[in-house]
């Protein structure tokens, strides 16, 4: 059980376009989900939380103008990067909570997206 | 500012032998601490995670926590060339989880 997925799992844009990448959880409700951002030989850097049905909560340094997240269902959260530059190149990886499941504070993870931005 | 640090490796080791991963955080108020196998391109996967003081085994990994000094490790006894990964330490604080930069490891046939 708690699978999480995402789509696209790469997706490569032009700059100045926008981009959206989804997060779903697949065998159970997510109370939070989180958006995290791994650039090559970096850790994850948590950007945002979100909470179902209310706005997320972004990280110092994260611009929530530009990282929208909607998290608009227990199953579902979206991240859009909007005006990509080649600089938001970076894998991002979502991973999924449950308060009511076993491990309440257990991250499941995505498998994570490539974006590459020219 | 929170951080969890990780030596980068890569920790090369010969195939049967023991790898050990060490991981120090800054945060006394951390509450349980994790580690995670991460292939080159892929998501974490969670190995295993421990939140008392002491040892905690699962299979051929061992967790160890010393919250006096601030320090956990991960043990891989019996290395195969598959456990050749990098591995990442992360604490837990409530629903955030904060994550080293990793380390390699290598294991050698």
């Amino acid at each position: 059980g708690a699978v999480v997925s995402q789509h696209p799992s790469r997706v490569i844009c032009k700059s100045g376009t926008s981009v959206k990448i989804e997060c779903r959880s697949l065998d159970f409700q997510a109370t939070t989900m989180f958006w995290y951002r791994q650039f090559p030989k970096q850790s994850l850097m948590l950007m945002a939380t979100s909470n179902e049905g209310s706005k997320a909560t972004y990280e110092q340094g994260v611009e929530k103008d530009k990282f929208l997240i909607n998290h608009a269902s227990l199953t579902l959260s979206t991240l859009t990067v909007t005006s990509a530059h080649p600089e938001d190149s970076s894998f991002y990886i979502c991973s999924a909570s449950s308060l009511t499941s076993g491990s309440p504070y257990e991250q499941f993870f995505g498998p994570g997206t490539r974006l590459t931005v020219l | 500012q929170k951080e969890v640090e990780q030596n980068s490796g890569p920790l090369s080791v010969p195939e049967g032998a023991i790898a050990s991963l060490n991981c120090t955080y800054s945060d006394r108020g951390s509450q349980s601490f994790f580690w995670y196998r991460q292939y080159s391109g892929k998501s974490p996967e969670l190995i295993m995670f421990i939140y008392s003081n002491g040892d905690k085994e699962d299979g051929r990994f061992t967790a160890q926590l010393n919250k006096a000094s601030q320090y956990v490790s991960l043990l891989i006894r019996d290395s195969q060339p598959s456990d050749s990964a990098t591995y990442l330490c992360a604490v837990r604080r409530y629903s955030t989880l904060t994550f080293g930069k990793g380390t390699m490891l290598l294991v050698s046939p």
